[in-house]
């Protein structure tokens, strides 16, 4: 399996829910990230967690991160049909330097109906 | 505006007819990346590019080559197309270091017949 894989696969709530990921990764790592991508556009960033931090808030996401699990959860409070996107966790290279490489899981496709 | 273009936005091919894919970020970013993205295979790195003439392999290399002669450009070229090439490609900018974020093109799809 690869470096960064979510969980669920797909997500489908209703507005005003909150929505849960999952994210876990391999190799020990410096930072993760989580991207957004609405239908076939690209990616936008949304939040980065550093390995020495636990949480992260941005407006309605939280990020926690777990090294000890190598696992990394996004919260999305209070959804809006406006989120319904496909989120991904990406980690840098093994050495925890990001030169560029990123490795992204396969995402997590959610749907929010109004 | 900060920003990353990407050129063609769409483009349907032949198989063996050599194709550019244009991309162009304002941000006097160091580190240009490309990706190919298909269904149940998320994003994988094609090549990335750490300055002007210093280029390495991603995960999925073969059948593409890529040029950094400037530091604003990086194309992806595709010397003999294949309809296993068909798919969703994006470039990405960062200007590099630990804690860095990439910042993508909206994306090129590509259709080899």
């Amino acid at each position: 399996s690869q470096q960064g894989e979510e969980d669920p696969q797909a997500l489908s709530i209703q507005e005003g829910e909150n929505a849960t990921m999952n994210c876990s990764y391999k190799t020990s790592i410096n930072n993760l990230q989580w991207y957004r991508q609405n239908s076939g556009r690209g990616l936008v960033h949304l939040i980065l967690i550093r390995s020495n931090e636990r949480e992260k808030h941005s407006g309605r996401l939280r990020v926690t991160l777990d090294t000890s699990k190598k696992s990394s959860s996004l919260l999305i409070t209070a959804s809006r049909a406006a989120d319904t996107a496909s989120y991904f966790c990406a980690t840098p290279n093994a050495g925890g330097t990001s030169y560029g490489k990123l490795t992204f899981g396969q995402g997590t496709i959610l749907t929010v109906h109004p | 505006e900060a920003q990353v273009t990407q050129n063609p936005r769409y483009l349907i091919t032949v198989t063996g007819k050599k194709l550019t894919v244009t991309c162009s970020q304002n941000m006097n970013h160091e580190y240009m990346s490309w990706y190919r993205q298909d269904p149940g295979l998320g994003l994988r790195q094609i090549y990335y590019s750490m300055n002007v003439e210093v280029t390495d392999k991603g995960d999925v290399p073969e059948g593409y080559k890529v040029s950094r002669k400037e530091k604003r450009n990086f194309p992806l070229i595709l010397e003999s197309p294949s309809p296993n090439q068909t798919s969703l490609y994006f470039c990405a900018s960062n200007k590099g270091g630990t804690g860095d974020t990439q910042y993508f093109g909206p994306g090129t799809r590509l259709t080899v017949l």
